[in-house]
């Protein structure tokens, strides 16, 4: 069974303290993996999508990996801006491509 | 640029209420989402639509039905509301020959 798995489960940072996010999947051929952010209330915002090992894509400050069996969202210090929950999901090439989500890391960046 | 649209973006219901959400999805895209996402937890398919046919289906209760019309807008009917559909709902669009699919700010149900 396709499956995501995201830890931690939630990380208080200091301002400007880096850390990374992790993305753990099984999924029986990998279409795509995505990361989103989630404020509060809000629908998800697309951030990034990989697609095979070895791939790694940047934006400001958030950099994300990709392995066979997991992804890591690096975020290089972080300001009180980037707050939010961060969303993993896998899409699968069998099947009808829907996306199946971890239940994600809140993130909290303290001034 | 054109982002998903989804309205209402909140709805109060009663219990044993009927509810339509709508979604209207990016222009060109032929396939439609549906997630329910309860209260600290992660987005959950209820149901997909290609080209105005359903193509896969979730964890969609009975109580609930949804269609993709002509002009690729799609609407989640809910009926019998019980309290624990109280939840954001939102709706994805994308290319079917696309991996990426962009989200709606969705509709927070709260049934009372």
């Amino acid at each position: 069974e396709d499956q995501v798995t995201q830890s931690p489960e939630a990380l208080r940072l200091q301002e400007g303290e880096s850390s990374s996010l992790n993305c753990s999947y099984t999924v029986s051929g990998l279409r795509g993996l995505f990361w989103y952010r989630q404020d509060p209330g809000k629908g998800p915002e697309f951030l990034f999508t990989l697609y095979s090992a070895g791939e790694e894509k940047e934006k400001e400050r958030l950099k994300a990996t990709l392995t066979k069996k997991e992804s890591f969202l690096h975020i290089t210090a972080p300001k009180p801006e980037d707050s939010a929950t961060y969303l993993c999901a896998v899409q699968a090439t069998s099947g009808t491509y829907k996306y199946i989500f971890g239940t994600g890391t809140r993130l909290k960046v303290l001034a | 640029a054109a982002g998903v649209i989804q309205s209402p973006r909140h709805l109060i219901k009663e219990k044993r209420e009927t509810a339509t959400l709508k979604c209207y999805p990016i222009p060109r895209h032929d396939t439609v989402y549906w997630y329910q996402q309860g209260p600290g937890q992660d987005p959950q398919f209820l149901i997909s639509f290609y080209e105005k046919m359903q193509s896969d289906k979730g964890s969609i209760p009975d109580r609930f039905s949804a269609q993709q019309f002509s002009d690729y807008h799609s609407e989640l009917n809910m009926s019998s509301l019980e309290l624990g559909d109280s939840a954001l709902y939102f709706c994805a669009s994308s290319l079917r020959t696309a991996v990426q699919a962009f989200f709606g700010q969705g509709t927070r149900l709260t049934v009372v």
